[in-house]
């Protein structure tokens, strides 16, 4: 049962502009959600996070958005860059325990 | 210095041979993991190690063995290759507490033929 899920396969961006990246949950327990992001032939990246009792995180052109009472969290990329292109991936724990991921979102960003 | 390095890159090999994949990592963590990217680019657990535990997914087959020789080595063994074992594998660690995020190796890509 795949606990977190990313439901966009592909997402493509003018540079410039915002780019947005879904994730949904199901475990009500995770209390930390990550966001990773994988060039080819590299393994995965962090890229930002955020805890459970916050409801946004910004980090320079990145913001993680969360909504408890959705299940879901976004990940805002303003404004994007055609380096940005990679696979996004949405992650979740709970306490010190496994990561579980999503399937991964493919950025393309055309300049 | 590479943090988590994994060795093979790249590894094809016929179904039924017994292989391994090494992974170390300098970041002084003390936790590491072995997730399996399928087909379908999902990232799934198969173990996770420390000196103190070690925790199964229950969906391994037992075919697959973590071996630790030490702290900063996690190597995967593999026993009787199938062709459904063909993937991506990725080794990372972590200081295992909460909020910690992981850092993960560049990956194996497994090819069983």
């Amino acid at each position: 049962d795949q606990q977190v899920k990313q439901n966009s396969p592909s997402l493509s961006v003018q540079e410039g502009r915002i780019s947005i990246l879904n994730c949904d949950y199901t475990n009500s327990m995770f209390d930390y959600f990550l966001w990773y992001k994988k060039y080819p032939a590299e393994g995965p990246t962090f890229l930002i996070s955020i805890s459970s009792i916050k409801d946004k995180n910004e980090d320079g052109r990145f913001t993680v958005f969360l909504n408890k009472s959705a299940k879901h969290l976004s990940l805002h990329i303003v404004p994007s860059q055609p380096g940005d292109s990679a696979v996004y991936f949405c992650a979740a724990q709970t306490g010190a325990n496994n990561l579980f991921f999503g399937t991964g979102t493919r950025l393309t960003v055309i300049p | 210095d590479t943090a988590v390095s994994q060795t093979p890159k790249y590894l094809v090999t016929q179904m039924g041979n017994d292989k391994s994949i090494k992974c170390e990592q300098n970041l002084g963590h003390d936790t590491m993991y072995w997730y399996k990217q399928d087909s379908k680019k999902f990232l799934k657990i198969m173990f996770s190690y420390n000196n103190k535990e070690l925790i199964i997914n229950e969906t391994v087959p037992n075919r697959f063995s973590p071996k630790s020789p030490d702290k900063a080595h996690l190597n995967l063994h593999i026993n009787s290759l199938e062709l459904g074992d063909s993937a991506v594998y990725f080794c990372a660690s972590s200081q295992r507490t909460p909020n910690y995020g992981y850092t993960f190796g560049s990956g194996t890509r497994l090819t069983v033929v």
